[in-house]
């Protein structure tokens, strides 16, 4: 069975500094998927990593993922305002169509 | 370019009552389409997909119910609510060249 872990399910941060989000997963997969989700809404779709040694960036985030470890990182550069939201992973699990999902980083950056 | 929609955005609905969300997927054919449910503060637990359909899968024995009617239709039924059906409900629909998901607005059900 497929599972995703998150850590921390919970970050509060300063402005200005630098962190990082882990996702693990326990077994192969070469799909996953970052998402954000402000408070109250939808979930959006921030970075599709599909192959061992994928790097995305998207301003300040970047995501990247290693399917040997089976460990992707959301990292955060110099943490604005505007990024406090809930994160969530998720990992393909195409024997039956589904996205195996992480709990979700809740993450609040303080002024 | 495709595009999600769910209806309606809010309900509050009494317990025992009936409750039908409709979710409509535009601009691709023959998607795979989710319900999925998220507690206040959770995560999202997956209650049914479709790959076709007619085609139904439920992931949780519960009181909802799923039907695909035409090609780009999922509704999520129930005959009767319960408190615990409260929650938000999230449509999406399968990209398939990536398969990213992709999500509707929501609709945000409290039953009291």
């Amino acid at each position: 069975e497929l599972k995703v872990e998150q850590n921390p399910l919970f970050l509060s941060m300063q402005e200005g500094k630098n962190y990082t989000i882990y996702c693990n997963y326990s077994t192969t997969s070469d799909r996953l998927y970052w998402y954000r989700q402000d408070p109250g809404k939808s979930l959006e779709s921030l970075f599709v990593l599909l192959s061992n040694g994928a790097v995305k960036q998207e301003g300040r985030l970047m995501a990247s993922l290693d399917t040997k470890a089976r460990l992707s990182t959301l990292h955060i550069t110099a943490a604005v305002h505007d990024l406090s939201a809930t994160y969530f992973c998720a990992v393909g699990d195409y024997s039956n169509y589904q996205l195996i999902w992480g709990a979700g980083t809740k993450l609040i950056i303080k002024p | 370019s495709q595009t999600i929609h769910q209806w309606p955005a809010t309900l509050v609905q009494p317990v025992g009552s009936p409750l039908s969300l409709e979710c409509t997927v535009e601009g691709t054919s023959n998607p795979n389409l989710y319900w999925y449910r998220q507690a206040a503060g959770r995560g999202l637990q997956l209650l049914f997909y479709s790959v076709g359909i007619g085609q139904i899968s439920s992931e949780v024995p519960q009181n909802l119910s799923a039907s695909r009617p035409q090609d780009r239709q999922f509704i999520l039924s129930s005959k009767k609510l319960l408190l615990s059906d409260s929650g938000f409900y999230l449509c999406a629909w399968r990209g398939q060249n990536t398969g990213e998901l992709f999500f509707g607005e929501g609709s945000r059900l409290t039953v009291l």
